[in-house]
């Protein structure tokens, strides 16, 4: 069971936008650690997508978005393409875990 | 340009010892601040983080897995050695190398190797 709480399964047409919950408790996103976002396409490592919250790694197109309030946090997509199509993961740290990273457990991205 | 690559067995036998090597380029573990971690991820499943080591030599392992977890590196060879042991078939997965970025607690993974899928049977 992840730290982290996703919704397994999200869907949109092209052309949309979608967004992903990342829900966590007081001891990591709700300490105000950071929330962090990766995507990842079948059968390839992780990509960072969304940094420090809100932040875009270089050539990540700004159609991905990122927030956080409180215990969540939030990666927005607009203008949904095909290519999204993908598993997305969210990361932060858990004051109970010492330096662990933690993840949530993954949302699948289907494009309609 | 920052590569890393993993490398290590395919299959490992119940209760052998696992040693997985990531060689990187594009970034040295001389350089103040430079750190390398590992995660895994059990096919079909979501991703697990496993350690981190700093270029002072700090170490830092999931408390889950820290019996069986030791890292090293070989600054020379710009390498980093992940050994785990009593392996288990629960511990297939495939592993990856990173380069860690950020700082303290709001640390991310910047960049993976492509992973290497490591299968646990006998």
């Amino acid at each position: 069971q992840s730290v982290l709480t996703q919704p397994p399964s999200v869907s949109g047409a092209p052309g949309q936008t979608i967004t992903i919950s990342c829900t966590g408790s007081g001891s990591n996103i709700g300490a105000g650690y950071d929330v962090h976002w990766y995507q990842q396409l079948p059968g390839t490592a992780p990509k960072l997508i969304i940094y420090g919250n809100i932040n875009r790694p270089s050539g990540v197109p700004d159609r991905f978005s990122g927030s956080k309030s409180g215990t969540s946090a939030s990666l927005a997509i607009s203008g949904l393409q095909a290519e999204d199509e993908a598993d997305y993961y969210c990361q932060s740290h858990d004051s109970s875990l010492g330096a662990s990273l933690v993840f949530g457990g993954g949302t699948r991205l289907t494009v309609l | 340009q920052v590569t890393l690559k993993e490398s290590g067995p395919a299959l490992v036998k119940p209760t052998q010892t696992l040693t997985l090597t990531c060689t990187f380029s594009g970034m040295s573990l001389k350089t103040t601040g430079m750190r390398v971690g590992w995660i895994r991820q059990p096919p079909g499943k979501a991703l697990e983080w496993l350690a981190r080591i700093d270029w002072d030599d700090e170490k830092f392992y999931n408390t889950s897995l820290k019996t069986r977890l030791t890292l090293s590196k070989d600054t020379s060879k710009n390498q980093v050695v992940l050994t785990m042991t009593n392996m288990d078939p629960v511990d297939t997965a495939t592993y990856f190398c990173a380069r860690i970025g950020g700082s303290g607690w709001f640390s991310y993974i910047e960049t993976c190797g492509q992973g290497t899928l490591v299968t646990v049977s006998s």
